[in-house]
């Protein structure tokens, strides 16, 4: 199993739509997560980090599942902007352990 | 303002040079990185330093070399050993770990390498 494990997508979905993609973690010691943006040819930008049950930022949610291991980004009312690659980051306590998810891609049509 | 920049934004290379990319922050953060990213992949880790004059290989340190002289610049030479080095590369800072947590990191706007 892979450390961090992404659908690659792509999500492909209308505009107003809402969409809702995992992501799985192996290591049960891991205490933050976050979830970064990337645009196509961009450096990723952080969306939301989560480092108990949740969070929420607007049109944006974002999950933890401590039990099933994995963390979870839901996004209501999607907007064209929102199209971009979503990744998701498992840090470890310790700095050399920064994996990083391959990434989702969703794709928002008008 | 606050942030990493990263330059060149695009650099040719021919196979067998040494090449070196710049890295620089003034967010006073403490620890950087180098990430490389290939076309439709995630990043991964080439070097890491939490402190100045002290770095740590990542999961791909092979063919590459840094050096941590100074807090805000963190270089990273792409040496003629690598033998895939045409990629995005992307710099990164974070603050200081706190309670336990992991803080997030601080992309710069990347380097694309191209080798001819």
């Amino acid at each position: 199993r892979k450390e961090v494990e992404q659908d690659p997508g792509p999500f492909n979905v209308p505009e107003g739509a809402t969409v809702a993609f995992n992501c799985t973690y192996s290591n049960s010691a891991s205490q933050s997560f976050f979830w970064y943006r990337q645009d196509c040819r961009k450096e990723p930008k952080l969306l939301m980090s989560v480092y108990s049950s949740g969070n929420e930022d607007g049109r944006f949610t974002a999950q933890l599942n401590r039990a099933s291991q994995y963390i979870s980004l839901l996004i209501r009312d999607s907007k064209l902007s929102d199209s971009a690659t979503y990744l998701c980051v498992s840090p470890y306590s310790s700095a050399s352990k920064i994996i990083f998810g391959s990434g989702t891609r969703l794709s928002i049509r008008p | 303002d606050g942030g990493i920049t990263q330059s060149p934004k695009y650099l040719f290379r021919k196979e067998g040079q040494n090449v070196t990319l710049s890295c620089e922050q003034n967010l006073n953060h403490d620890a950087m990185y180098w990430y490389r990213q290939d076309p439709g992949q995630g990043l991964r880790l080439i070097y890491y330093s939490q402190i100045v004059n002290d770095f740590q290989k990542g999961d791909i340190a092979e063919g590459y070399s840094v050096s941590r002289e100074k807090k805000e610049s963190f270089p990273l030479t792409v040496t003629s050993a690598q033998k895939n080095p045409t990629a995005f590369y992307l710099c990164a800072s974070s603050p200081p770990l706190a309670g336990g947590n992991y803080n997030e990191q601080f992309f710069g706007p990347g380097t694309r390498l191209t080798v001819l």
